[in-house]
């Protein structure tokens, strides 16, 4: 069984700071990892992948994966409350069409 | 260019009775999915489809069918619906793993409730 874990949260930043958010993995063949914003009542939207270990940036957010320890996290700097949603990770195994999510971890950025 | 459309919006279902939701995509993707979503959990994967009329199961298929007879539409039949499958669901649609990771879209959801 395949299993994808993060925190639901809620996780709490204000304004500007750093949020951080993680999610462990169990399948040590995954090979491709996802990182999906969801406002509440609308549908996912992906915003990084990452496959490489390492840091992966794109403009605020910064992936970060660690395949020996079997974690992906996603940094958001410079929080503002627009960043508030849930965020979804997906890890997908190689040689698999299908990703596993996980239960996602609610963010609240406050002013 | 609609990208992945969904309809209806929202449906509510009596026990026993079934319905097709439907799931249009106009970016030329071989590869389309559905999910469904219950409130505080992530995404569960009921079907898949590689390209028209190749379909496979899921983490959770029971109670549902597809059928994929071309590229652009996926559809999702419930047959004698029961109270657990009330969700939301999504469909969504990419080009093969590994070739170009950035076009994944969601749909914008069917809410359905099954009373």
């Amino acid at each position: 069984q395949k299993e994808v874990e993060q925190n639901s949260g809620p996780l709490s930043v204000p304004e500007g700071a750093i949020a951080s958010l993680n999610c462990t993995y169990s399948d040590r063949g995954s090979q491709s990892f996802f990182w999906y914003r969801q406002y509440s009542g609308k549908s996912p939207e992906l915003i990084m992948f990452i496959y490489s270990n390492g840091d992966k940036e794109d403009g605020r957010f910064t992936a970060q994966l660690n395949k020996a320890s079997q974690y992906v996290s996603l940094l958001i700097r410079d929080s503002q409350p627009s960043d508030s949603a849930t965020y979804l990770c997906a890890v997908r195994s190689g040689g698999s069409y299908i990703p596993t999510f996980g239960r996602g971890t609610s963010l609240i950025v406050h002013p | 260019n609609a990208g992945v459309t969904q309809t209806p919006k929202f449906r509510i279902l009596k026990i026993g009775q079934s319905m097709t939701l439907q799931c249009t995509q106009d970016m030329n993707h071989n590869y389309m999915y559905w999910y469904r979503q219950d409130p505080g959990m992530g995404l569960k994967l009921i079907y898949y489809s590689v390209g028209a009329g190749i379909t496979d199961k899921g983490e959770v298929p029971n109670g549902y069918n597809v059928s994929r007879s071309t590229t652009e539409d996926f559809p999702l039949r419930l047959e004698l619906a029961a109270p657990s499958q009330t969700s939301v669901y999504f469909c969504a649609s990419s080009p093969p793993p590994g070739t170009s990771e950035t076009e994944q879209f969601f749909g914008p959801g069917t809410r359905l409730t099954v009373l």
